[in-house]
């Protein structure tokens, strides 16, 4: 069971630059989301989804674009990188329990450098 | 809004001390309250979770966390340190009306010496 799959682990961009982080999981689980992780900032979201087809914006969604075609699947595109998106991205999944939705299975990040 | 504060970005313990993490809230509903734990290097680990069940919950590697509404905290024990405790921990609160968005804490880097 491989669980929440990152790809690639490391990446470096030049400004203008676009790219797709890519993100899978095998649990069936409804819930996917993408965090980016930065010095003294804490977690915060980017987007999130709760099934095939439907996403949603979280708290810093400027940037970035998320689509979700199937469940396993749930990629993050960069349209043109800044270096203030210089960061450690991970991608996230749960299912659904009865009490919401919250983070259960993290990718081991994407370290992502703009230059 | 609510917010997290976990106070302590450093903490230093013996292997085989008790470990105390201190994580307090603030939310205007009863809040879900989570520890994650970040090993370096890889993403995060749910440690364990509060949802309105027991006050004291019990998680995985032998840590704990009890949920006290009067002081609003919800810190993060473990009896005896190990080694490989040595992580990052983060605690988040979800609004029970919105709980599909976590606020997170700015973590707590624990240290633990031979």
């Amino acid at each position: 069971n491989a669980g929440v799959t990152q790809t690639p682990k490391f990446q470096v961009l030049k400004t203008g630059q676009s790219m797709t982080l890519q993100c899978a999981q095998d649990m069936n689980h409804e819930y996917m989301s993408w965090y980016r992780q930065d010095p003294g900032m804490g977690l915060r979201l980017i987007h999130y989804s709760v099934g095939a087809g439907i996403t949603d914006q979280g708290e810093v969604p400027n940037g970035y674009n998320v689509s979700r075609s199937t469940t396993e699947d749930f990629p993050l595109r960069l349209l043109s990188a800044a270096p203030s998106q210089t960061s450690v991205y991970f991608c996230a999944s749960s299912p659904y329990h009865g009490q919401g939705y919250q983070p259960q299975h993290f990718g081991d990040g994407t370290r992502l450098s703009i230059l | 809004a609510q917010s997290v504060t976990q106070l302590g970005s450093h903490v230093s313990v013996s292997e085989g001390a008790l470990v105390l993490l201190r994580c307090n809230y603030s939310s205007s509903v009863p809040p879900y309250l989570f520890w994650y734990v970040q090993y370096p290097n890889q993403g995060l680990q749910l440690l364990l979770k509060y949802t309105s069940a027991a006050t004291l919950v019990k998680g995985i590697n032998g840590f704990e966390a009890e949920f006290k509404k009067s002081e609003t905290s919800f810190h993060l024990t473990k009896p005896s340190a190990h080694m490989s405790d040595a992580a990052e921990y983060f605690c988040a609160v979800a609004d029970a009306g919105n709980n599909r968005k976590l606020i997170w804490g700015l973590g707590t880097s624990l240290a633990v010496n031979p």
